[in-house]
């Protein structure tokens, strides 16, 4: 079964870091473009960043939002995608979700919530 | 940034009926990269359609995509009540790679 699992969430202060995972299992995750995209609550989606593949030379794009202050990296060794989120703000706050690009976000895990509050 | 305009914001429908939902995008995308999400409460998205009128495997067959540039429509032929929830529509043609604001489909 192919699955996505993330982890590292968690409540922080404004301005603190945190670090999600991504654990996939299921298929060949060095095939395959990566993304977070991230839900604040009640709202709609909002893509995050995207890691691409050993043939992309990894390449790497951030949404604005984000740009200097998370950092997409990758572990085909492990089976594993992170999210670097540093200089965190409170509109940081929502559920993220790792998801495998394949023409779209056809996989997703089930997200990790990141509060981020004094 | 491409801004995705979905309309309307929400659509009250009954099972049996057909459903007609709108993503406009505010400039042209390129190979048509759209794609259409459904999510339920407390659930991740799931994909249903890929580049504007492809199906995703396993999707059935009443959900339908197509359109081109700037305007795009996904089409459910007769509602199954499993079919209520909130659709997305989001495009691959231009980073970032961004969502439109959702339609609830609501009975």
């Amino acid at each position: 079964e192919m699955q996505l699992v993330e982890s590292g969430g968690g409540l922080v202060q404004p301005g603190g870091s945190l670090r999600l995972s991504c654990a996939v299992s299921g298929f060949v995750f060095s095939d395959f473009y990566m993304d977070w995209v991230r839900q604040a609550p009640g709202t709609g989606l909002e893509w995050v960043a995207r890691s691409g593949n050993k043939v992309s030379s990894y390449m790497t794009a951030y949404a604005a939002s984000v740009q200097g202050r998370f950092t997409i990296s990758r572990d085909d060794s492990k089976n594993s995608l992170y999210l670097e989120m540093n200089s965190l703000k409170t509109e940081d706050t929502a559920v993220y979700y790792c998801g495998r690009w394949n023409q779209a976000f056809d996989i997703w895990g089930q997200g990790t919530m990141v509060t981020v509050s004094s | 940034e491409i801004v995705l305009t979905q309309s309307p914001g929400t659509l009250s429908l009954s099972p049996g009926e057909r459903a007609t939902l709108s993503c406009r995008a505010s400039q042209s995308i390129r190979n048509n990269y759209l794609a259409w999400y459904q999510q339920k409460p407390g659930q991740a998205p799931r994909a249903l359609i890929y580049a504007a009128s492809s199906r995703v495997t396993g999707i059935p067959d009443r959900f339908s995509g197509s359109g081109s540039g700037t305007d795009f429509t996904l089409t459910i032929s007769r509602l199954e009540p499993e079919d209520f929830a909130v659709y997305y529509c989001q495009q691959s043609g231009t980073i970032a790679y961004t969502f439109g604001q959702g339609t609830k489909l609501e009975i």
